[in-house]
């Protein structure tokens, strides 16, 4: 699986566009790019995923470049509960997810 | 959908003595996977089934972790003997083919 490079963390005042970028340059073709957060001992909860079309659900979008080198995780309206580790994980048909250490994201007031 | 269900939520225990973790995946899913977290190494795999067969055990420490899967409802994974090194939290996770992980909330295991 493709390793990815992300931030070690980053602030975001409550209400406004948090973006969360992943580079993953050695993605392959057949990898999808999945997100996941984990909020304080909680265990790991999924967001979003996609292969190459940009994807939205009710919780975050994700924009993944054309050359699917890079992608930016958004939650649009962000909240002090958004505040957790934000993980991006590059994987293929196995399934199975490798942690790095991923993004903390403090959301501020 | 009760989601993944772990046990205990809590363990300590002596070193030396034989550790027990409990799972229950989500009823459907045919993957199921056993998480390691510390603050040093972050969230570490340690092995995956699927339908019930172990399909990768690469990432389990050593010989004293084991994992079974006896039947679609059920995991264990266990720790014989234990070391204050293997205080962590432990992580189950379950899935169905080519669709997002569901974690349940862990296991926190203190060594002592």
């Amino acid at each position: 699986d493709a390793k990815t490079t992300q931030p070690t963390s980053m602030d975001c005042a409550e209400g406004r566009a948090a973006n969360l970028p992943c580079n993953h340059s050695t993605i392959s073709g057949n990898e999808y790019v999945y997100w996941y957060r984990q909020i304080h001992s909680q265990g790991p909860q999924y967001i979003i995923h996609g292969l190459k079309n940009n994807e939205t659900n009710e919780m975050a979008s994700l924009i993944i470049t054309e050359d699917r080198k890079s992608s930016t995780l958004i939650l649009p309206h962000a909240t002090l509960r958004d505040t957790a580790v934000y993980y991006c994980i590059v994987t293929g048909n196995t399934g199975k997810l490798i942690f790095g250490q991923g993004t903390t994201l403090q959301v501020k007031p | 959908d009760a989601g993944v269900i772990q046990s205990p939520r809590h363990e300590v225990t002596e070193m030396g003595q034989e550790v027990t973790l409990r799972c229950k995946p989500i009823s459907g899913h045919d993957y199921l996977f056993w998480y390691r977290q510390t603050m040093m190494r972050g969230l570490e795999l340690l092995i995956y089934f699927n339908n019930n067969v172990p399909i990768d055990d690469s990432g389990m420490p050593e010989d004293r972790f084991s994992a079974k899967m006896p039947n679609a409802s059920f995991s264990t994974l266990k720790i014989q003997p234990s070391e204050p090194r293997d205080s962590a939290v432990y992580f189950c996770a379950s899935s169905r083919h080519n669709s997002p992980l569901h974690f349940g909330n862990g296991t926190r295991l203190t060594v002592t």
